[in-house]
This record gives structure tokens, sequence and C-alpha cells, in this order.
């Protein structure tokens, strides 16, 4: 079964507004990472927080993680309609694991972003 | 500056048929990835490859081998296509754990199996 499960799968908001999506997983991890995909895209990475690390920023993004309760937040602040995409967290497992080095996706979370 | 480069873009196969996807990056990165992608499942991983000479099963292995024939190419092959196998294909490049861990994605191949 996958790594990373996210919710909601689907949020829609209007324009201005701010989007929390989260992530869960399930093994201990090395780092986690976020990606955009547009639709019928590529996926393209936004931001990456390591174990250690438990918040980050990046422009409007900001994104925590919580390794006790292997649970992961990102938030896009001020929201804008060429923000409708799909975002999908990704767990890279630590070493010593079964899946060292293998980059693992969550199912998703469609976002709307009304004008 | 291609990135990661896929062909091809689109293919129909017929239920038996065989065909290899192909994907080369020009980054240098040692780390490169085959994944599915299937409506309302994200993408899973179908095989990995840490390095040149190395290849590694993912979650949905099944039907499907890879050659790493270098470091730059990564193919994937369907030796005998299934309808279940009608998905969106995605290869990516990553340096390995510790060293950039970012992953590029190519853009796709759209695989249709009647």
């Amino acid at each position: 079964s996958q790594q990373g499960e996210e919710d909601p799968q689907a949020l829609s908001i209007q324009e201005g507004e701010n989007a929390t999506m989260n992530c869960s997983y399930k093994t201990s991890i090395n780092n986690l990472q976020w990606y955009r995909q547009n639709s019928g895209r590529g996926l393209v990475h936004l931001i990456l927080i390591r174990s250690n690390e438990r918040e980050k920023h990046s422009g409007r993004l900001r994104v925590t993680l919580d390794t006790s309760k292997k649970s992961s937040s990102l938030l896009i602040t001020a929201s804008r309609a060429a923000d409708t995409a799909s975002y999908f967290c990704a767990t890279r497992e630590g070493a010593g694991g079964t899946s060292y080095g293998k980059l693992t996706f969550g199912q998703g979370t469609i976002l709307t972003v009304h004008p | 500056n291609a990135g990661v480069t896929q062909t091809p873009k689109f293919q129909v196969l017929k239920t038996g048929q065989s065909m290899t996807l192909q994907c080369a990056q020009d980054m240098n990165h040692n780390s490169m990835y085959w994944y599915r992608q299937d409506p309302g499942m994200g993408l899973r991983l179908i095989y990995y490859s840490a390095s040149e000479g190395t290849t590694d099963k993912g979650e949905v292995p099944n039907g499907y081998n890879v050659s790493r024939l270098n470091k730059r190419e990564f193919s994937l092959r369907l030796e005998s296509a299934a309808p279940s196998q009608t998905s969106v294909y995605f290869c990516a490049s990553s340096d390995p754990p510790g060293r950039g861990e970012e992953a590029f994605f190519g853009q796709g191949t759209r695989l249709t199996v009647v």
C-alpha cells in the first residue's frame, strides 16, 4: 500500500483564502516533499522538509512536519486561481529501511481556487 | 536544458502486444524511477534504480521489466500488455538520499491498451 495518505481528497476555496492539505505516512522517513501537478502534466517539486525539521517556509508555502504523529501539512496562503492543481506529498525512507532511497507518493489533494 | 525526456507521449496497444517506454535525463542523476498514475490512486512506484546497473521493485512491478542502460537512460518494458496497464506513466530522476533529493519528472506517456 502507498506510504502517504492525503486529506482532503478535494478542496475548493475562493481566491485570497488559505488552503491546508494534510499528509500522513507509515514508516520512518529521511525527508518529506510536496509536489504540484497541473492537469495532464508532470509533477513539479515545491518544498522539502527533513525529518529533523518541524517547519519550513517558501514564499506563500508553509510546511510542517510532526514525526511523532507521522504527519505533515502544506499551507498555501492567499491562494490564487493559478494555484489550482493537484498536490502530492512524497516520502523518502531513511537508511536501514527496506525502501531506502525510494520516493513514495500519496494519493493527492485536488485544489480548486475560484476567482 | 531538457531535464527528463520520455518517449512516446501517447501510445495505443492491443492486448498482448509489447512495447518499451524510453526515459532519458541530462542532469547526471544517479536515481531514476518509473511510476504509473491512475485516477484516484496517486503515483505508484513500479521500479526504482538507485544507480547504473541496479534496479529494485516498487509497489506494482508485475507485468513490467526495466533496464538501466547507462546513467542517463532507464527504460520500462511491457512484454504482453493488458487493459489493466492502461495508465499514465511517469519517469523521474533525482540525486540519491543526502544530495539534492528533489525529483524531476518527465511529461508522461499516456498508454491505452485495448
